[in-house]
């Protein structure tokens, strides 16, 4: 029983492809997130919903566009891709967005922009 | 934008030793928690520190918030292979977790 689950989980891609990254949790938490972890490890936020409104924007290209279809999921969309988009990234929810609420994790999707 | 410094950066240690990871910021955090990922896999929560001073023991790591809440530490006694991993310290400021660099944790038997 997955608890955060990204598909797809490996993404070789061309530049200037678009391409999507979905995400669903099944813990009936209110909000998600997505996370950025690049090749030094360094885990950044882009993006944070809580039922389904957007309450954090990173500063990030709008070349990535979230979609939160209902609070269960949240899905990520890249235009243009360019190889500096290659990276880990990871989708996670959380209970409420505030306080000490644990951020639960998906296993990640490494996308690689050749 | 605060400032988090997490060290040391790469630790390698041998089975049995002890060790101590470090999580500086110049800010005041309301509670701050630690996780560890492994290869291939998302960050798993290990213990989420609220009060100024708190220490919370899981098994052979002992994490501590500082008085001021502003820093934290993470102490394994007798590191074992399976504590081999990247250790992140996530301190809370609002509604926003920020990450440290990590630290690559390696424990070789």
């Amino acid at each position: 029983d997955t608890a955060v689950s990204q598909t797809p989980k490996y993404l070789v891609t061309q530049m200037g492809n678009d391409k999507s990254i979905k995400c669903e949790q099944n813990l009936g938490h209110d909000t998600m997130y997505w996370y950025k972890q690049d090749s030094k490890k360094f885990l950044k936020i882009m993006f944070s919903y809580n039922n389904k409104e957007l309450i954090i924007n990173e500063t990030v290209p709008n070349r990535f566009s979230p979609k939160s279809p209902d609070k269960a999921h949240l899905n990520l969309h890249i235009n243009s891709l360019e190889l500096g988009d290659s990276a880990v990234y990871f989708c996670a929810s959380s209970q409420v967005h505030r306080g000490p609420s644990p951020l639960h994790f998906g296993n990640g999707t490494r996308l690689t922009v050749t | 934008t605060q400032l988090l410094e997490q060290s040391p950066q790469f630790l390698s240690i041998q089975e049995g030793e002890n060790l101590t990871v470090y999580c500086n910021s110049s800010s005041v955090f309301s509670s701050l928690q630690w996780y560890r990922q492994e290869p291939g896999e998302g960050p798993v929560l290990l213990v989420t520190v609220v009060t100024g001073g708190e220490v919370k023991k899981l098994k052979r790591l002992t994490f501590q918030f500082g008085d001021a809440r502003k820093d934290s530490s993470l102490h394994i006694t007798a590191a074992q292979p399976g504590d081999t991993g990247l250790y992140l310290c996530a301190p809370r400021g609002g509604n926003k977790l920020v990450f440290g660099a990590g630290t690559i944790l390696r424990v070789k038997s």
